[in-house]
């Protein structure tokens, strides 16, 4: 069993949708979550980061991450045809080395 | 501009050659990474280094070698041992604990 699993997709929504990704995981010790945003043949950027459980919220995008049933979720409001990407959930104990999801691939058609 | 640069955007290579990929970032990070990412795997770890002179295997290093001479250059060579290198590399940094990897543009291998 992967450490991280991520929805596999791919997603496909109408413009000003909202889409839905979510990870599960099961090392208890991650502390720091993040979603990474990838366009094709481009390298990762970070999109969101969370400590510990809670939401965030920045714009469009809100991150949850639920401690309790191990589970993080990254929702994006109004989604636009520039959200078209694959979405990398990432995890980590507190030190150095992540754990990543699988990755999903979401299409936002116009 | 700060950033994490690599070279080349894409590399070919016959089957029993070496090849190394560059990472440079001049964001005066402590700690580098490289990733290998295939399709439906996620990023997997070959190599991190969280010091100069100093670094540590990650989940795939066979068939890899890395060295950190200098604090802001990490080059990852893939050997004739990597029995399937065809993949998208990704090298990242990290200003230190706590903080978040960043990463550079990636470069495309292809084994011919």
């Amino acid at each position: 069993q992967k450490e991280v699993e991520q929805d596999p997709g791919p997603l496909s929504v109408p413009e000003g949708a909202i889409v839905s990704l979510n990870c599960t995981y099961s090392n208890s010790a991650f502390q720091y979550f993040m979603w990474y945003r990838q366009y094709s043949r481009k390298g990762p950027e970070l999109l969101m980061y969370t400590y510990s459980s809670g939401n965030k919220e920045d714009g469009r995008f809100t991150a949850q991450v639920d401690k309790s049933s191990k589970y993080i979720s990254l929702f994006i409001r109004d989604s636009q045809p520039s959200d078209s990407a694959t979405y990398l959930c990432a995890m980590r104990p507190n030190d150095y080395k992540l754990s990543f999801g699988a990755g999903t691939t979401v299409t936002v058609r116009a | 501009d700060g950033g994490i640069t690599q070279s080349p955007k894409y590399l070919f290579r016959k089957e029993g050659q070496n090849v190394t990929l560059s990472c440079e970032q001049n964001l005066n990070h402590d700690a580098m990474y490289w990733y290998r990412q295939d399709p439906g795997q996620g990023l997997r770890l070959i190599y991190y280094s969280q010091i100069v002179n100093d670094f540590q295997k990650g989940d795939i290093a066979e068939g890899y070698s890395v060295s950190r001479e200098k604090k802001e250059s990490f080059p990852l060579t893939v050997t004739s041992a990597q029995k399937n290198p065809t993949a998208f590399y990704l090298c990242a940094s990290n200003p230190g604990q706590g903080g978040f990897q960043f990463f550079g543009p990636g470069t495309r291998l292809t084994v011919l």
